[in-house]
């Protein structure tokens, strides 16, 4: 079975800095990976996604994440973050010809001004 | 507008009162599932279903269950809910098979409180 494991729970930030998160899993078949995000007092959203191709992926309102294989990771990454990306990132897996999303336990980001 | 909704958005009750939460999509997605989000634990999914009459446990299914009779409904139903039921559920759809590229699709979210 699959598990995912985001490594840090709470990420402070001062706004235009950089943000990394990090997500690594495990799972003995092949998967696709994506990147929730949930607003304040809102439902998840997709972030992005990798299913195939290129293992650098972009959203549209500047993040990306890059998928590992060797290392079984899919870190989500900003140049540049704003007050307006506070807000809990989940990373979550589904293996190939699968049914169930596992997501792992959420990265709580707070940008400061 | 393509969206998944969930009823109530807030809900108090007490212990043992039985308890339904609603859950409706209008995309005609064959599978729906249920998930609970508890801090530092993410989202854990309480069942799902792959299609209509077609149901299934997920991670934490003690104490829920769940019907699948037309294809856009999906509701919980807590039969006699208990304190560590307190929390925020949220409902999820999406078509079946590679073509959906597999993204999901959730309501808003269900707070629920036990006491």
């Amino acid at each position: 079975a699959q598990s995912v494991t985001q490594l840090d729970s709470q990420v402070p930030v001062f706004e235009e800095a950089p943000v990394e998160l990090r997500c690594n899993y495990s799972s003995s078949v092949s998967v696709y990976l994506f990147w929730y995000v949930q607003y304040p007092n809102q439902g998840l959203q997709l972030l992005l996604k990798y299913l195939s191709g290129s293992t650098l992926v972009e959203s549209i309102n500047g993040f990306e994440a890059e998928f590992n294989k060797s290392q079984t990771s899919f870190h989500l990454r900003k140049p540049s973050v704003h007050i307006s990306d506070t807000a809990e990132y989940f990373c979550a897996v589904i293996e190939a010809a699968g049914n169930k999303l596992t997501f792992g336990g959420g990265t709580r980001v707070l940008v400061k001004p | 507008e393509a969206q998944v909704t969930q009823n109530p958005r807030y809900l108090i009750t007490v212990t043992g009162k039985k308890l339904t939460v609603t859950c409706s999509q209008n995309m005609n997605h064959e599978y729906m599932s249920w998930y609970r989000q508890d801090p530092g634990l993410g989202l854990r999914q309480i069942y799902y279903s792959m299609n209509v009459e077609v149901t299934d446990k997920g991670d934490v299914p003690e104490g829920y269950k769940v019907s699948r009779k037309e294809k856009r409904n999906f509701p919980l139903i807590l039969e006699s809910p208990s304190p560590n039921q307190t929390s925020l559920y949220f409902c999820a759809s999406r078509s079946a098979g590679f073509r959906s590229n597999y993204e999901q699709y959730f309501g808003p979210g269900t707070r629920l409180t036990v006491t």
